[in-house]
């Protein structure tokens, strides 16, 4: 089993919907992250949230948000989506830099489908 | 310029052969680890083996072992007997422990390998 939890695992949504994806971790990391992933690509980062330091993609339009309520928690707001929003999106933690082997740990992933 | 490097889109290979999947890095950062992840279709990333740039030895975890040549920058990932369940995509990643080039800590991937084990 993942020790990182994503909810929900399939979600359909309208572009005038607003949802939340949500990841939890409970393996005592500082750092965590949220990638996109369209079929056939790699990941690619968007947000890391690092010793309560949020980073961001610049590329990364703001009809998504991300909110770290603890450390153990990370959600992503979704508002107004576009139907090429659609993808997989994978949470991960880590230990920051320095810490370990510095491997992520990802999710299951979130399907998301904005129609 | 990319920073990983995959050349081999996909690739096929009889069950119990072994396979190497190529990866190439480029990074100005002394310190940095290299990372293999396994993605079956469910999606789910699967960390496989770790390299780090100052590790003299080359990793291995159970079947699977790191071919690190630091002066080429590669990074190969090399699969012992290989089974029908290894048909996945297989991602090579790196993470600079300075973020070099002002980026955000986090791991950057290559395209990818689909690799597709055959009876």
């Amino acid at each position: 089993d993942t020790e990182v939890t994503q909810t929900p695992k399939h979600l359909v949504m309208g572009m005038t919907n607003k949802k939340s994806l949500k990841c939890e971790q409970h393996m005592g990391h500082r750092a965590m992250y949220w990638y996109k992933q369209k079929a056939k690509k790699p990941p690619e980062l968007m947000f890391v949230y690092s010793y309560e330091k949020l980073s961001i993609n610049e590329s990364v339009p703001s009809r998504f948000s991300p909110e770290c309520p603890n450390s153990s928690l990370l959600n992503l707001h979704l508002h107004a989506l576009q139907p090429e929003d659609s993808a997989l999106y994978l949470c991960a933690s880590s230990q920051p830099p320095g810490q370990g082997a510095g491997e992520l740990f990802f999710g299951e992933g979130s399907r998301l489908t904005v129609l | 310029a990319q920073k990983i490097t995959q050349t081999q889109p996909g690739m096929f290979v009889q069950e119990k052969e072994a396979v190497t999947l190529d990866c190439t890095y480029d990074t100005s950062d002394p310190s940095y680890g290299l990372f293999w992840y396994k993605q079956p279709s469910s999606g789910e990333m699967i960390f496989l083996i770790y390299q780090g740039s100052y590790d003299q030895q080359n990793a291995t975890e159970g079947r699977y072992s790191l071919n690190f040549q630091k002066a080429r920058k590669s990074a190969n990932l090399v699969i012992s007997a290989s089974q029908l369940g290894d048909s996945a995509m297989y991602f090579c990643a790196m993470r600079e422990w300075g973020y070099s080039g002002g980026g955000a800590d986090g791991l950057t991937f290559g395209k990818g390998t689909h690799l597709i084990i055959q009876p």
